[in-house]
Order: C-alpha cells, then sequence, then structure tokens
C-alpha cells in the first residue's frame, strides 16, 4: 500500500512565523497536492505538483509556498503564519487519473 | 467549471437501516468519481472509485455507488449501517488535464443512532 506521511500530527506556531509542513509519498507517484479543511468548506486545494520543481496553484494559494525538490517529497510552507490560517492540513499524492491516498493530516493553530 | 454537490450535511440513522448518501457533479466529460471517508481526527480513505464501464461499483465496508449520467449523479449506499460507519463521507470528481486533481464535496456528515 501507497504511505504518505505527514511529518506532525499536531502543530502550534505563533503569528509571524514561518511554518513548513512537510509529506513524503514512498509510492514513486508523480502528482501530490496540499488541501486545507475547514468545518462547513470541506476540502480546498491550496497548491499541487504533478512533476520535481513542478507547481500549480489551487484554488486557495495566498499566504502559501510549496517546494518539491524530489519526487517523494512535497513541502508546503506558510510564509508568515496567521490565525485564519489555523486548519487541518492534508497532503495527498496519486498517479494521473487515480484516486488520492491521503496522509493523516496535520491539524495547525496559529496563535 | 467543474464542481460536486453533497445536498446532506449531516444524516443521522438507525443501526442496520440501510444509507443513501447524494452526490451529484458538475463536469463536461464522462468524469472519474470517487467516494471518500473520513474517521474523526484522521485523513480520507478511498471507499470506491468510478473511471468507466459498470456504473454499479463496489466498494469496501460493503459500500457500493451508482453512476448515473442522466441525473449527474453517483450516490453512495449500503444496505445495513454499522455503528462503525459513523464518519463523514466525501464525493469528488477527477478533473483530467489538471495533474489528475480531484474537486470535493463539502461532506456529508453520517450519525449512526443504537
Amino acid at each position: 500500500d501507497v504511505k504518505v506521511t505527514q511529518s506532525s500530527r499536531y502543530l502550534v506556531k505563533r503569528t509571524g512565523e514561518k511554518v513548513f509542513l512537510e509529506c513524503v509519498q514512498d509510492m514513486d507517484h508523480e502528482n501530490m497536492f496540499w488541501y486545507r479543511q475547514d468545518p462547513g468548506l470541506g476540502l480546498r486545494l491550496i497548491y499541487f505538483s504533478y512533476d520535481v520543481k513542478m507547481k500549480e496553484k489551487g484554488d486557495i494559494p495566498e499566504g502559501y509556498s510549496v517546494s518539491r525538490e524530489k519526487k517523494e517529497r512535497f513541502s508546503l510552507i506558510l510564509e508568515s503564519a496567521s490565525t485564519n490560517q489555523t486548519s487541518m492540513y492534508l497532503c495527498a499524492s496519486s498517479l494521473p487519473g487515480h484516486g488520492y491516498t491521503f496522509g493523516s493530516g496535520t491539524r495547525l493553530t496559529v496563535v | 467549471a467543474q464542481s460536486v454537490t453533497q445536498p446532506d450535511i449531516h444524516i443521522t440513522v438507525s443501526e442496520g437501516a440501510s444509507l443513501e448518501l447524494r452526490c451529484n457533479y458538475s463536469y463536461g466529460a464522462t468524469p472519474y468519481l470517487f467516494w471518500y471517508v473520513q474517521s474523526p481526527g484522521q485523513g480520507l480513505q478511498l471507499l470506491l472509485k468510478y473511471f468507466s464501464g459498470d456504473t454499479l461499483v463496489q466498494g469496501i465496508k460493503g459500500f457500493e455507488a451508482e453512476f448515473k449520467r442522466s441525473q449527474s449523479s453517483f450516490n453512495l449506499r449500503k444496505p445495513s449501517v454499522h455503528w462503525s460507519d459513523a464518519a463523514e463521507y466525501f464525493c469528488a470528481v477527477g478533473v483530467y488535464n489538471q495533474g489528475g486533481k480531484l474537486i470535493f464535496g463539502q461532506g456529508t456528515e453520517l450519525s449512526v443512532k443504537p
């Protein structure tokens, strides 16, 4: 089975900090995705990547950036964390045309 | 634009009763369709998927879904619900030409009464 690992389950950061969320997959998937999940809003796509060093903006990229230096790793960066970025962050990977495999999520609280 | 609508935010069923969760999509071509389940505090797990062929697809945990092109629907069903099925359920449509990205509905939370 494909495994997608997110480095932290829970994270508390201060406003203005630079935050790194890490995601690693172990099955050579080309595509990787970052979503945030908020009650009543479902999952919203922040960024995705379909190849190393490639990235595409999703629906809500503002305040975020990403890095994909290696195929297995896709990092989400909050340049200057704000309280409205408190959320559950979900990473996923896939092969083109197939469903996602999700990580367990990182619940980020910005205080 | 592609979209997915799950009309029911919250559904409560009795244990042993049948279940149907509704999903409607908007997409210009034949869609890839998915159902995912999320237990509290967890990531999403794939229940089943439709790519082509038989419009009735079987998934894990006794779930099935039927693709109805004429109704743009992909409803999830289970004949007899178990207490462990209480979770949030997400329907999603896959976008072919955008790296396989998925567009999700807002989710339906399922509660199961003893």
